[in-house]
């Protein structure tokens, strides 16, 4: 059962490099996240996706686009990379369901990003 | 907006000591409430949730009762053991215009020592 699978695990950029971060999930849930993690500042979210087809910016979009590719899949693009950018970045995924009741997010196990 | 404010730490602990870890939200609407825990080089896990008022989550010792009253979420656990040094995320879980969103705190981070 894999759940929230990511790639790669470790990257080293070099400033102004662009990638794409991989996540993708099999368990049907109809959202997907990205977090970065920083030391002090929690967990804060880059973007995230209420449904195949729709992406909404969080709260640190800035130097960040996603890709909702399908229902499995969200990837996330640094087009320019800086230094700023040096984080722990970790993709989520969770069952909406309707009403007021919300389900827990199950989370990929982390990239960790280092720019150079 | 919505946030969760707790205590960054470390909270340090002898084995089988009393833990307590505030944590008080603010966000509109009727939100569900959960505490994650990340062990060192994973991701986070869930650990326990509370989906309505005065719900008690509980998981591996742990306790947690959603306070709306105090709009609190504090995590409790009577006697801690070396293998709960983690950081614990407390969040919550909104809809807004129809689609979900998971807010977190800064995670505190406890050490317990043999």
């Amino acid at each position: 059962n894999a759940g929230v699978t990511q790639t790669p695990k470790f990257q080293v950029l070099k400033t102004g490099q662009s990638m794409t971060l991989q996540c993708a999930q099999d368990m049907n849930h109809n959202s997907m996240y990205w977090y970065r993690q920083d030391p002090g500042m929690g967990l804060r979210l880059i973007y995230y996706s209420a449904s195949e087809g729709t992406t909404d910016k969080g709260e640190v979009p800035n130097g960040y686009n996603v890709s909702r590719l399908n229902k499995r899949e969200f990837s996330l693009r640094l087009e320019s990379a800086a230094p700023s950018q040096t984080s722990v970045y970790f993709c989520a995924s969770s069952l909406r369901t309707g009403g007021s009741l919300n389900t827990e997010a199950f989370f990929g196990q982390g990239t960790r990003l280092t720019v150079v | 907006g919505d946030s969760v404010t707790q205590m960054e730490g470390p909270v340090t602990l002898s084995e089988e000591a009393f833990l307590t870890i505030n944590c008080t939200y603010t966000a509109t609407g009727y939100p569900s409430l959960f505490w994650y825990v990340q062990y060192p080089g994973e991701g986070l896990q869930l650990l326990l949730k509370a989906t309505k008022a005065d719900d008690k989550g509980s998981n591996k010792g742990f306790e947690a009762t959603y306070r709306k009253e105090t709009t609190s979420f504090h995590l409790e656990k009577g006697s801690v053991q070396v293998s709960d040094s983690a950081v614990y995320f407390c969040a919550l879980s909104s809809t807004s215009g129809g689609y979900q969103k998971v807010t977190f705190g800064i995670g505190t981070k406890l050490q317990v020592i043999p």
